[in-house]
C-alpha cells in the first residue's frame, strides 16, 4: 500500500517557468488538499478537493492552480515561477468530508522541495 | 482562524513521559483536537484525536480537560525517534477538514 505518493521529491526552477508536482493516492479517498511549509513555520493550506472535478481554495492559494479529473490524482501547477513559491510541499488526503468522516486523520505524503531560482 | 497555543519547544529524557501542552480556548462543540507530529522534514504523521474524552493508541494519550480548552498529550515512554515538532489542531471545519497548522512545539528527546 503506496498511500500519498509525490513526484519528483526535489525540483529547481527559473523565475518564470512553469511546472507541475504530482500527487498521486491508492487509498480511494476522496479529500486530497495541497499545503506548503516555509522554514520554521507550520503547513499553510494552499487548495483542496473534496471530490472529483471539485476544487477549492485554502489560505495561500494565489499563484497556484489545482484539478482534479479523477479521484487518484491531484497535480498542482506553478503557473509562472516565483521566488516567493520556494517552499517544501505536501499533499494529503483523507477518506471523505462530512460529519461522518470529521474523526478520520489526514495521510500526508514526504513532500516535494521546490527552489525557485 | 482556529489556533493553538503551544510552547515552542521542549526537552525530555530518554525513557521518560513526555507530556506536551496545547490551549485550544475557542474550541466550539463539534470540532475535534488533532495532533500530528513532524520528524525532521517527512511529511506530517497522525498521532491521535479526540472530542471530549481522553483517548489512548499505541503511540500516545490525549487528556482533554472538562472545559475542552486544554488538552496534553502524553508519549509514555519517550525515545530518540520521538524527537520531532508536534502541532495541535482543532479542527476549523470538521466538515471540511482544512487543518490549520501553527508553529508546534519542537520536542526534543535527550539520551
Amino acid at each position: 500500500n503506496a498511500g500519498v505518493t509525490q513526484t519528483p521529491k526535489f525540483q529547481v526552477l527559473k523565475t518564470g517557468q512553469s511546472m507541475t508536482l504530482q500527487c498521486a493516492q491508492d487509498m480511494n479517498h476522496e479529500y486530497m488538499s495541497w499545503y506548503r511549509q516555509d522554514p520554521g513555520m507550520g503547513l499553510r493550506l494552499i487548495h483542496y478537493s473534496v471530490g472529483a472535478g471539485i476544487t477549492d481554495q485554502g489560505e495561500v492559494p494565489n499563484g497556484y492552480n489545482v484539478s482534479r479529473s479523477t479521484t487518484e490524482d491531484f497535480p498542482l501547477r506553478l503557473l509562472s515561477a516565483a521566488p516567493s513559491q520556494t517552499s517544501v510541499y505536501f499533499c494529503a488526503s483523507r477518506p471523505g468530508t462530512g460529519m461522518f468522516y470529521s474523526n478520520q486523520p489526514q495521510h500526508f505524503g514526504d513532500g516535494t522541495r521546490l527552489s525557485i531560482l | 482562524d482556529a489556533k493553538t497555543t503551544q510552547p515552542p519547544s521542549m526537552d525530555c529524557a530518554e525513557g521518560r513521559a513526555a507530556n506536551l501542552p496545547c490551549n485550544h480556548s475557542t474550541i466550539s462543540g463539534n470540532e475535534y483536537v488533532y495532533w500530528y507530529r513532524q520528524i525532521h522534514s517527512q511529511g506530517p504523521q497522525y498521532i491521535i484525536h479526540g472530542l471530549k474524552n481522553n483517548e489512548t493508541n499505541e503511540m500516545a494519550s490525549l487528556i482533554i480537560t472538562e472545559d475542552r480548552k486544554s488538552s496534553t498529550l502524553i508519549l509514555p515512554h519517550a525515545t530518540l525517534r520521538d524527537t520531532a515538532v508536534y502541532y495541535c489542531i482543532q479542527s476549523r471545519n470538521p466538515a471540511a477538514q482544512k487543518l490549520v497548522f501553527g508553529q508546534g512545539t519542537r520536542l526534543t528527546i535527550n539520551p
